[in-house]
């Protein structure tokens, strides 16, 4: 079965700074990759996404994510954060073939000033 | 604001009742996915209908039901309610249904059994 797996359950950076947040699959064959975000009582928006071709997405936001096959990650990054990127961010797959979205746990984002 | 509209935000209820979530699409989209965040399992598929019919099933519990109408609307009923149901489900809609396709989340309903 597919999983996707968030290795860092809270992260803290100051803005201004650059961050990254990590995520791993485990569907083989061919990994249709998301990130989404969440922010306090809101639903989910998608940042980006990758389903082939170049391995540098760019999204929304001024986020940019980079897949690496060797690896099994699509990290998601951004330069310099700012106070309102404050949330929860989510990594997903869907995979060749499957309809759901199989989400990591999850990743909360504080950025304090 | 994606265009999917879910309705009501907040629900609580009683255990052992019965609830109706309701869920439109974005406009031109066919196919309607639910999903359930909790703390302890975080965010899971439930189950997806495609023009009407259902798609896929993913770990939804046999006292939860879901349809799409004809005019692509969806409703996922709850019964026999326990506390751990408590959470809050999302609907999100795409085009087709497909696996390439960007699925758009609506804003939820926290559903709150006590």
């Amino acid at each position: 079965a597919q999983s996707v797996t968030q290795p860092d359950i809270h992260i803290t950076v100051s803005e201004g700074a650059s961050l990254e947040l990590r995520c791993n699959y485990s569907y083989g064959a061919t990994p249709y990759l998301f990130w989404y975000v969440q922010s306090p009582g809101q639903g989910l928006q998608l940042l980006l996404k990758y389903f082939s071709g170049d391995t540098l997405v760019q999204g929304i936001k001024g986020f940019e994510a980079e897949f690496k096959r060797s690896q099994s990650s699509f990290n998601l990054r951004k330069p310099s954060v700012h106070w309102s990127d404050a949330a929860e961010y989510f990594c997903a797959d869907s995979g060749a073939g499957s309809y759901q979205l199989t989400f990591g746990k999850g990743t909360k984002l504080s950025v304090i000033p | 604001d994606s265009g999917v509209t879910q309705t009501p935000k907040h629900l609580i209820t009683a255990t052992g009742q019965r609830v109706t979530l309701r869920c439109s699409p974005r406009s031109g989209d066919l196919s309607v996915y639910w999903y359930q965040q909790s703390l302890d399992q975080g965010l899971q598929f439930l189950i997806q209908y495609y023009n009407g019919e259902e798609r896929a099933k993913g770990n939804i519990l046999e006292r939860f039901s879901a349809q799409q109408f004809p005019d692509l609307h969806s409703e996922l009923n709850l019964s026999s309610l326990e506390l751990g149901d408590s959470a809050l489900y999302f609907c999100a809609s795409s085009v087709a249904g497909r696996d390439q396709e960007t699925q758009y989340f609506g804003p939820g309903t926290r559903l709150l059994v006590l």
